[in-house]
Formats: structure tokens, sequence, C-alpha cells
């Protein structure tokens, strides 16, 4: 079983359309989660930490919410240059530092 | 730019052939860590250093697969016989000394093809 899901898959969207990614895990301690954002061919930009249940974080377009077992990355009225792959991962308390990544949800906003 | 960078960006190999790939991570950056990943999956974990010490290596990792860290700044990750299965874009990331679940900064990655 995958320690960390992300959906949907893909994710269409026009612009000024607002929705949510979400990202679910199944670790017994969280040390933290984070997003990224991954234009393709380039590497993972980071956006986002969250280190317990009920913190939230924005970043203009973006808001990052965390539960006990799930995150939600909410985008307001996006833009298209807001299409992109936008990855979670886990890093397991009491373990080592290496993060768990989920295959990312791909979003493609049309102007 | 102070980000991470890696070198080359692309590479292009026939099969059995030997390749290295360099990585120079955030200067004041104590960890650092390999990725591989394949189209529509997320970064595979390689391989992970603190300074000069390389302090876990994944399972999956083959024994063709072999990093260095000397004096702990740059990083290089060697693979030997590369096989087409290799192929796949390298992303190094490096993370602060201290700090809580240390963030992971990325590198623009390498893409590497074997043919």
């Amino acid at each position: 079983e995958d320690q960390v899901t992300q959906s949907p898959e893909a994710l269409r969207l026009q612009e000024g359309e607002s929705s949510s990614l979400n990202c679910s895990y199944t670790v017994s301690g969280l040390r933290g989660l984070f997003w990224y954002r991954q234009d393709p061919g380039k590497g993972p930009e980071f956006l986002f930490t969250l280190y317990s249940a009920g913190e939230e974080k924005e970043k203009e377009r973006l808001k990052a919410t965390l539960t006990k077992k799930e995150s939600f990355l909410h985008i307001t009225a996006p833009k298209p240059e807001d299409s992109a792959t936008y990855l979670c991962a886990v890093q397991e308390s009491g373990g080592s530092y290496i993060p768990t990544f989920g295959r990312g949800t791909s979003l493609i906003v049309h102007p | 730019d102070t980000g991470v960078s890696q070198n080359p960006r692309h590479k292009i190999t026939k099969r059995g052939q030997n390749v290295t790939f360099r990585c120079d991570p955030i200067s004041e950056h104590n960890r650092l860590y390999w990725y591989r990943q394949t189209l529509g999956q997320g970064p595979e974990f390689l391989t992970y250093f603190q300074n000069e010490a390389q302090l876990e290596k994944s399972r999956l990792l083959s024994d063709r697969f072999s990093a260095e860290r000397p004096k702990g700044s740059f990083s290089t990750l060697e693979i030997q016989r590369t096989e087409q299965g290799d192929s796949a874009m390298y992303l190094c990331a490096s993370s602060a000394r201290e700090g809580r679940p240390n963030e992971q900064f990325f590198g623009p990655g390498t893409r590497l093809t074997v043919l």
C-alpha cells in the first residue's frame, strides 16, 4: 500500500475555476508534509511545509491545509501559469529524513 | 544563483557505457539527496549524504550505482554499464543542517537517455 496517495491524477480547470488537490497519507507519525510544484523537464520547486493537523499555509493563489490523514492544496481563481504537476511528500517521525513522494496531480488551467 | 545546480542537464549514452553526474548543493546545506524520477511518477529516493558520510541507500539501488560526496561539498552519481531502464530524470536536492522537517530544495535535474 502506498504511503502517499494523490488525487486526482489529472485535473483540467478553466481560468478562475477554483478547486482542490488531495494528498492522503498513511504513516504512524508525521514529522512534516511538503508540497512541491514541478514544471515539465524541471526539478520540483518547494511550496509549503505543514507540521501538524489544523495548520494552514498560503502563497498567492495557493493554500495548503493539513488534517491527521490528509492534506489539501486549494487553488483559488487559477491562472494558466498555475499549470504544473503538484507533488506531495511526507516525512515520518522517528525515521530518517527521507520523504516519500506521491505521484503528483497534473493540473492544466485553460485560458 | 545560489540554488542547487546539476550538470550536465542532458546526457545521451549507449547501453553499457558509464555516466557520471554532478550536483552542487546550496552552500550552507549539509544534507544532500539523490532521486530518480520517471514519467508520471514522483521522485524515488536513491541515496542520502550528511556532510561526506553516505547514511542511507535505497534497497532498490543497483550495485551499478555509486555516489560520493568528497569533503562534504559537491556530489557525484555514477552509473556503470548503463541499461535502457536507467533512462530517467536524476534529481539532486539539499537541505539545511538544523531545523524541523527539513525542506529539500531540488536542482533542475539531469535527463539521462540510454539508447
